[in-house]
């Protein structure tokens, strides 16, 4: 059974960084052809497009979010992890993340449930 | 980065209905487009890939169709559940990019 489970702040101050975690089960993060992404979805509004890191290391980023955010994995822990800086209350929004399979030549296929990020004072 | 437009923004229809929602992409991404439904307070679910690959599991009243730069989606019998929003995304370029949205709703 695939499962994406995101974890982190449910409130961050304005300025601080925020750390997402995304814990993935039944696959691996090491498989060729695996790829775990970030989208985020303001509360009422359209789904954006943040990051995306494969198998093989190799990363994607949102031109207009790159100097904030940092995309990592951690193999030995089936984790991927977004770091963005410096938020703001623009960034207060859900944040998902989904899993890629480049064999499928779909786009994301399995999704976590998701998680509320409030950027407030 | 690519502009994804989709029409109508919502769409009243009633039970039984065939809806088509559009999708155009502001440069040509082949076929490389996927569809989303996503109910409220839910994570979206992929409902087709590649413009026109059913994923498993969904029902075959959703089709998709298309290629360059216009795509639809269309569901051949609105049922109770699929009153929900529904979204196209393309995945030819980064950095990936979504429509904003059609909400289907009951007329």
């Amino acid at each position: 059974q695939i499962t994406l489970k995101e974890s982190g702040p449910t409130l961050v101050k304005p300025t601080q960084t925020l750390t997402l975690t995304c814990t993935v089960s039944g696959f691996s993060l090491t498989t060729t052809g695996v790829g775990v992404g970030w989208i985020r979805q303001p509360p009422g509004k359209a789904l954006e497009w943040l990051a995306l890191i494969y198998w093989d290391d190799d990363k994607r980023y949102s031109p207009s979010l790159k100097n904030r955010l940092t995309i990592t994995k951690d193999t030995s822990k089936n984790q991927v992890v977004l770091t963005m800086t410096n938020v703001g209350p623009v960034d207060t929004a859900t944040y998902y993340c989904a899993r890629r399979l480049l064999s499928r030549a779909s786009s994301y296929d399995f999704w976590g449930q998701g998680t509320l990020v409030t950027v407030s004072s | 980065d690519i502009q994804m437009t989709q029409s109508p923004s919502t769409l009243s229809a009633s039970v039984g209905d065939r809806v088509t929602i559009t999708c155009r992409a502001s440069q040509s991404i082949s076929n490389w487009l996927a569809w989303y439904q996503q109910k409220p307070g839910k994570a979206p679910k992929l409902l087709i890939y590649k413009a026109s690959t059913l994923e498993s599991g969904v029902p075959s009243r959703f089709s998709g169709s298309g290629s360059g730069t216009e795509f639809t989606l269309t569901i051949s019998s609105l049922q109770p559940d699929d009153f929900v929003t529904y979204y196209c995304q393309q995945y030819n370029n980064y950095p990936w990019t979504f429509g904003q949205g059609t909400k289907v709703e009951i007329k």
